[in-house]
């Protein structure tokens, strides 16, 4: 079957570094996205790898191993308001997208 | 307005009663999605609908029953829905559902309660 697996839940610290990481099984594959959604809110595009290696977009980051089934999105110099959920998605060979139960990240000052 | 906007945000129906969510994008996208999301679960695709037609299905109950007449628009009807049907209801569009690789922009969702 095909499965995302992320942690439920993780805490960090303001001005800190964190990793969230996703494995995944799909029936063949053409990338990942990665989402954030706030408690209340719309769940919001921050990445799509399809390709290994790491991608940067400001304070985000997001890596893709291919062979690993294996991705993590980097989120460096926290801020209160990264505190959110953040949704891994892995896109089948016929382009559907398996979802994760999302990772809640508290951040703490 | 911008982006997807859902109404109603919040809604409390009986077992019973009749309603409808509604769903509006003004990305100038042509494809549409309702997704449920329950608490620590992964967000399920109920529907989807490129240029007006009707693509994805996934087992979804008779209960819910969608429609798309534009582009812009995406309705799901509700009726006599029972209480596990509790969840964020999640619209999405993207610019086209075949190009395979698009990326989906969200509502805010409405949060629906079933007594």
């Amino acid at each position: 079957g095909q499965n995302i697996d992320q942690p439920t839940e993780m805490t960090a610290t303001e001005g800190a570094i964190v990793q969230i990481n996703c494995t995944y099984q799909t029936s063949g594959f053409n990338g990942l996205f990665w989402y954030q959604q706030h408690a209340g809110e719309a769940p919001t595009f921050l990445s799509y790898n399809v390709l290994d290696g790491l991608e940067e977009k400001g304070r985000f980051s997001s890596f893709l191993s291919r062979s690993k089934g294996y991705s993590y999105l980097l989120l460096k110099e926290l801020q209160m308001k990264d505190s959110a959920s953040y949704l891994c998605a892995g896109l089948d060979s016929n382009y559907q997208l398996i979802w994760g139960a999302g990772t809640k990240l508290i951040i703490k000052p | 307005e911008t982006g997807v906007t859902q109404t109603p945000r919040h809604l409390v129906m009986g077992m019973t009663n009749k309603k409808s969510l509604k769903c509006e994008q003004h990305l100038g996208h042509n494809a549409m999605y309702w997704y449920k999301q329950s608490a620590k679960k992964p967000l399920e695709l109920m529907f989807v609908y490129n240029f007006k037609e009707q693509t994805e299905n996934n087992s979804v109950p008779s209960r819910f029953s969608p429609e798309c007449p534009n582009s812009s628009h995406l309705f799901l009807h509700l009726h006599t829905l029972q209480p596990e049907d509790s969840a964020l209801y999640l619209c999405a569009s993207s610019q086209d559902w075949s190009s395979g690789t698009d990326t989906q922009y969200f509502g805010p969702g409405t949060r629906l309660t079933v007594l």
